[in-house]
């Protein structure tokens, strides 16, 4: 069974700081996803990781997948109050991903000023 | 954004009530997803598509089914709703890619 374990659940940091979540997996995937969720509202996509050692940056977020390890980490530099929200990564249940994804719980981050 | 339509967007019923939910697409996917959203479980699949009258269970789809007749429409019924079904629910089209969500149901079964 496909296990997706996120940590921390919750975070709160200050404006200007820097800070990590990870993301384990438990079966092997060469892909992981990861979105953002503000409350009440739908899963945005901000990164489609697809191999081993894949890095992708977009503003102040960065994301990094280790297939061996079976970890990614999602690396937030200089913290903004905007990026406040609930972070989830995703894992296929299998290959490509066509019958779904395993969501780890999510990373309630707050940010404050 | 997915063309990806939930409706109705909030509803509230009783236990033993039938209730269906409903996501219409716009991409003309072939996969389409329902997934449940509560508080301490981020999100879990119930049912997906791979295409018309081709459906599969998910993670949690006991008291869940699905209709799939047109590309575009993806059915989810509680035959008879429970407390336990309340939660936020959510549609997916798309597979191999990021898949892209609606803007979710939230039901409420008193």
């Amino acid at each position: 069974e496909l296990k997706v374990e996120q940590n921390p659940l919750f975070l709160s940091m200050q404006e200007g700081k820097n800070y990590t979540i990870y993301c384990n997996y438990s079966t092997t995937s060469d892909r992981l996803y990861w979105y953002r969720q503000d409350p009440g509202k739908s899963l945005e996509s901000l990164f489609v990781l697809l191999s081993n050692g894949a890095v992708k940056q977009e503003g102040r977020l960065m994301a990094s997948l280790d297939t061996k390890a079976r970890l990614s980490t999602l690396h937030i530099t200089a913290a903004v109050h905007d990026l406040s929200a609930t972070y989830f990564c995703a894992v296929p249940y299998s290959g490509g991903g066509a019958d779904g994804l395993t969501f780890g719980k999510g990373t309630h981050l707050i940010i404050q000023p | 954004d997915a063309g990806i339509t939930q409706s109705p967007r909030h509803k509230v019923t009783e236990t033993g009530t039938p209730v269906t939910l409903r996501c219409h697409q716009t991409e003309n996917h072939r996969y389409m997803y329902w997934y449940r959203q509560d508080p301490g479980h981020g999100l879990r699949l119930i049912h997906y598509s791979y295409g018309v009258k081709d459906t599969d269970k998910g993670e949690v789809s006991d008291g869940y089914s699905v209709s799939r007749s047109k590309t575009e429409d993806f059915l989810l019924t509680l035959e008879s709703a429970t407390s336990s079904q309340t939660s936020v629910y959510f549609c997916a089209i798309g597979s191999n890619q990021p898949q892209h969500f609606g803007d979710g149901t939230r039901l409420s079964i008193l």
